[in-house]
């Protein structure tokens, strides 16, 4: 079992849906996680970042963590086709390595 | 500010050929790391260094892949001889510091490598 567990998709929405991103993970040392947005022949870029169990809103986008079931999301609101790219999840802990979900393939379709 | 800048964007080669990848970070960035990303996967760590030391080398491959960072700021990855399995997306990122406990890490646009 990896320690991140991504579904890698597709996902594909229409325009303006709710979409929900998640990841799993088994290692209880992590601590803060991080979401990551890459669009197609670019590097990652840093989206959300969170510390601690709960909610952390940015705009249309709000990151969840439930540390109790090792399970975090991030939910899109109103998506736009600008949205469509591939997210990744990643989990970091008191060392400097962070590890990296499959990553998850949306297409919003206008 | 600039950001992590890597060359070449796009490389083809056939197999057994030699390949390099450069890599210059965010000025003031002492911490550099090469990724590897195959194709729908998430970028696996080759090695990581701290000023121009390698603290940690451990999922490089050392009998193909070497790399670089002499002065501490920008740096090479190579590869020799090149494989087909070797064609992925490699990956510089470059944070303020050590990344533990927290931190972001900057991303290049990476490079593309097709072994033929």
């Amino acid at each position: 079992q990896k320690e991140v567990e991504q579904d890698p998709g597709p996902l594909s929405v229409p325009e303006g849906a709710i979409v929900s991103l998640n990841c799993t993970y088994s290692n209880s040392a992590f601590q803060y996680f991080m979401w990551y947005r890459q669009y197609s022949r670019k590097g990652p870029e840093l989206l959300m970042y969170t510390y601690s169990s709960g909610n952390k809103e940015d705009g249309r986008f709000t990151a969840q963590v439930d540390k109790s079931s090792k399970y975090i999301s991030l939910f899109i609101r109103d998506s736009q086709p600008s949205d469509s790219a591939t997210y990744l999840c990643i989990c970091g802990g008191s060392n400097y390595k962070l590890t990296f979900g499959k990553g998850t393939l949306l297409t919003v379709n206008p | 500010e600039a950001g992590v800048v890597q060359s070449p964007r796009y490389k083809i080669i056939e197999k057994k050929q030699p390949v390099a990848f450069w890599c210059n970070p965010i000025s003031g960035h002492n911490t550099l790391y090469w990724y590897l990303q195959n194709l729908g996967q998430g970028p696996e760590l080759l090695i990581r260094y701290e000023n121009e030391e390698a603290v940690d080398d451990s999922q490089l491959p050392k009998d193909r892949f070497s790399a670089e960072r002499l002065k501490g700021v920008d740096s090479t990855l190579k590869i020799q001889p090149a494989e087909l399995g070797d064609s992925a997306v490699y990956l510089c990122a470059s944070s303020p510091g050590r990344l533990a406990g927290g931190g972001e890490l900057f991303f290049g646009e990476g490079s593309r490598l097709t072994v033929l």
